[in-house]
C-alpha cells in the first residue's frame, strides 16, 4: 500500500529558484528515503533520514522529518535544468518494504 | 562495473501470453524487488526477495510469478491472469531489507515497458 503522499502533484519554478515539496505518512516509520526518477528511467537515491533525525543535507539538498507530524520535506536550492525530475519520497515501518507515495513532478524552466 | 540490469528496454506481447522480465544485479546484494509503476502514480510492490530460495508478496502479486534460484537474477513472469499488464516495471536490490534498526538505499535498474494489446 502506498503509505507517503507527496505534495504538490506537480512544480514549475525558474532556474536559480529553491523547490519545496513535502512528503506526508500515516503510520509510524524507522527510515524515509527520497529518489528522483527522471523521465522514463529507474530510480535514483537521494538521502536517507532516520526517525530519530531531524534534520539532513547532502549538497543543494535539505531534508526535514517531523515524527509528530508524520511528514517530511525535501528542499532542493539553485535549482538547476537538470533537476527536473519526479521526487518520491519512500517510508519503511517493520514490514522489510519501502511504501513509495506518488511522486511531485518538479519542471525547472531555464 | 557494478549495477543492475533489467531487459528488454521495451517489450510487447499479445493478450494471453506470459511473458518473463530479467532482472540481474552484481552488486552483491543480497535483497531484491520488483515494481511496477503506471502513469503518473507511484511504486507499487510486485514480489520482493530477502535472500536467495526465498522470496514474498508484495502488495499486487496476483497474476505474477517470480523465481531467486542466483543471487544475481531475480526474473518476474507476467503470467496472462494478471488483467491489466501494461505497465513500466522496476527492478531494484539492496544491501539487505529495511529493518528496525538499519535500512539501505534501493538501487533500480532502467526498467522494462511491457505493452501488452
Amino acid at each position: 500500500s502506498q503509505q507517503g503522499e507527496e505534495d504538490p502533484q506537480a512544480l514549475s519554478i525558474q532556474e536559480g529558484e529553491n523547490a519545496t515539496m513535502n512528503c506526508s505518512y500515516k503510520t509510524s516509520i524507522n527510515n524515509l528515503q527520497w529518489y528522483r526518477q527522471n523521465s522514463g528511467r529507474g530510480l535514483v537515491h537521494l538521502i536517507l533520514i532516520r526517525s530519530n533525525e531531524r534534520e539532513k543535507h547532502s549538497g543543494r539538498l535539505r531534508v526535514t522529518l517531523d515524527t509528530s507530524k508524520k511528514s517530511s520535506s525535501l528542499l532542493i536550492t539553485a535549482s538547476r535544468a537538470a533537476d527536473t525530475a519526479s521526487y518520491f519520497c519512500a517510508t519503511d515501518g517493520n514490514d522489510y518494504k519501502l511504501s513509495f507515495g506518488a511522486g511531485t513532478t518538479v519542471t525547472v524552466r531555464a | 562495473d557494478g549495477g543492475i540490469t533489467q531487459s528488454p528496454k521495451y517489450l510487447f506481447r499479445k493478450e494471453g501470453q506470459n511473458v518473463t522480465l530479467s532482472c540481474e544485479q552484481n552488486l552483491n546484494h543480497d535483497a531484491m524487488y520488483w515494481y511496477r509503476q503506471d502513469p503518473g502514480q507511484g511504486l507499487r510492490l510486485i514480489y520482493y526477495s530477502q535472500i536467495v530460495n526465498d522470496f514474498q508478496k508484495g502488495d499486487i502479486a496476483e497474476g505474477y510469478s517470480v523465481s531467486r534460484e542466483k543471487k544475481e537474477s531475480f526474473p518476474l513472469t507476467v503470467t496472462s491472469a494478471q488483467k491489466n499488464p501494461t505497465a513500466f516495471y522496476l527492478c531494484a536490490s539492496s544491501f539487505g531489507p529495511p529493518g528496525q534498526t538499519h535500512s539501505y538505499e534501493q538501487y533500480f535498474g532502467p526498467g522494462t515497458r511491457l505493452t501488452v494489446t
